[in-house]
């Protein structure tokens, strides 16, 4: 079976500093996607970055960028300058590129200090 | 933008009542899913629905049941509410191998 592991269920940064998440998948497809999902309380779930599994260069969107390991089936996402907005649960997932439904990690709360 | 609009942000219930949460997407996404969102649990799949009245369990579908009459609607019907039932419901919707974008949530309280 497909899963998303998230180990870290809560982390904290100070405003401005970079943090890490960590998220780790297990498959036997060659073919699927990775998201990363930001739903700050009480809003709305967005998304913040994907990445496909076949482009080996890590995605980037403005302050949030990713380590893609494929052979350690590794994907944690970098956010820099970290900013108080981004307090926020941040969900791993995982696409099949034959299926449909998402597999998602149990989340990572992030806290951004003053 | 793609815009998902759940019908309402909260909504308190009796045990008992058959409940209808609805779901309305505006991009012609042929997927539609219901995720419930309990606090250490993550999100959990209840249905999903890939086209006009085709559906698919997820994996706790067991009280609930939907109804996808129209490719933009999606609704997810509770047919005899359970105090533990008591959650955050998240509709989504998407294109085949693309992102899942979120409504805004419904709070729902059961009595």
């Amino acid at each position: 079976a497909q899963t998303v592991t998230q180990s870290q269920p809560e982390m904290s940064v100070q405003e401005a500093e970079t943090v890490t998440l960590s998220c780790t998948y297990d498959t036997s497809e060659s073919n699927y996607y990775l998201f990363w999902y930001k739903q700050p309380p009480s809003r709305q779930m967005i998304l913040v970055i994907r990445q496909e599994a076949y482009k080996q260069q890590n995605a980037t969107e403005n302050r949030f960028s990713v380590n893609f390991q494929k052979a350690a089936k590794s994907f944690s996402l970098k956010i820099s300058d970290s900013q108080l907005g981004d307090t926020a649960m941040y969900f791993c997932a995982f696409l099949d590129g034959n299926n449909r439904k998402l597999i998602w990690g149990l989340g990572t709360s992030l806290a951004v200090n003053p | 933008d793609v815009k998902v609009t759940q019908s309402s942000r909260y909504l308190v219930k009796r045990t008992g009542e058959k409940v209808f949460l609805e779901c309305v997407q505006d991009m012609d996404h042929e997927n539609m899913f219901w995720y419930r969102q309990d606090p250490g649990l993550g999100l959990r799949l209840i249905y999903f629905s890939y086209d006009v009245k085709m559906k698919e369990k997820g994996d706790i579908p067991e009280g609930y049941s939907v109804s996808r009459e129209k490719k933009e609607r999606f609704s997810l019907i509770l047919e005899s509410a359970s105090t533990n039932q008591t959650s955050m419901y998240l509709c989504a919707s998407s294109q085949r191998r693309q992102p899942q974008h979120f409504g805004d949530g419904t709070r729902l309280s059961i009595l």
